[in-house]
């Protein structure tokens, strides 16, 4: 059980389009999800934490406009990365916390690798 | 605010010998939780142990196992009979309070000789 997962794996995009990653929760309810970024053998970088129905809390320096998140239901969140360029090519993870679940587990999806040209 | 350090950028060990990554944090919490996380070259992270502070005893989970000072705010890692399967990156992290967030370490990559 606890199975996240995201699509789509990777994705190779035009610099000025926007990019939506989804992220679900298989086989459980997530009252709470999470948005990282990694850079290639750096850690994850938290870049905002959603509640089911209500707005996105943002990480400090995280531009809340450019990453959109909407997390519409309790096995569903969704990042759109608006108007990318470039140095918004990077790997993304999402996780989530089940409810009722141990405090403070996350379950990690399997990432998504976006490139933007 | 809360850190968590890993101080080791790479660790190497023969396969079957036993390896410890350490890792220490800093937090006013008095109710948290510990966490080591493995990332393989396929990047999927996945959960090895988990520690809660209010429990004394070290967890362990079949070759791993940790060693939690409370005291010193040290949480390293132990893998005993190292394989090949065991290379991955290395995450330690803390999590506190009721927003399930998470602190990772920068981590460390270990490489498993044959």
């Amino acid at each position: 059980g606890a199975v996240v997962s995201q699509h789509p794996s990777r994705v190779i995009c035009k610099s000025g389009t926007s990019v939506k990653i989804e992220c679900r929760s298989l086989d459980f309810q997530a009252t709470t999800m999470f948005w990282y970024r990694q850079f290639p053998k750096k850690s994850l970088m938290l870049m905002a934490t959603s509640n089911e129905g209500s707005k996105a809390t943002y990480e400090q320096g995280v531009e809340k406009d450019k990453f959109l998140i909407n997390h519409a239901s309790l096995t569903l969140s969704t990042l759109t990365v608006t108007s990318a360029h470039p140095e918004d090519s990077s790997f993304y993870i999402c996780s989530a916390r089940r409810a009722g679940g141990f405090e403070s587990e996350q379950f990690f999806g399997p990432g998504t690798r976006l490139t933007v040209l | 605010a809360q850190t968590v350090t890993q101080s080791q950028p790479e660790m190497s060990v023969q396969e079957a010998e036993t390896v410890t990554l350490s890792c220490t944090y800093d937090t006013s919490e008095s109710d948290y939780y510990l966490f080591w996380y493995k990332q393989p070259p396929s990047r999927q992270m996945i959960l090895v142990i988990r520690q809660e502070a209010y429990k004394q005893q070290n967890a362990t989970e079949n070759r791993f196992s940790v060693n939690f000072q409370k005291a010193a705010k040290s949480f390293s890692l132990k893998i005993s009979d190292s394989q090949l399967g065991d290379a991955a990156m290395y995450f330690c992290a803390f999590g506190a309070g009721n927003t399930g967030k998470l602190i990772f370490g920068q981590g460390t990559t270990l490489q498993v000789k044959p």
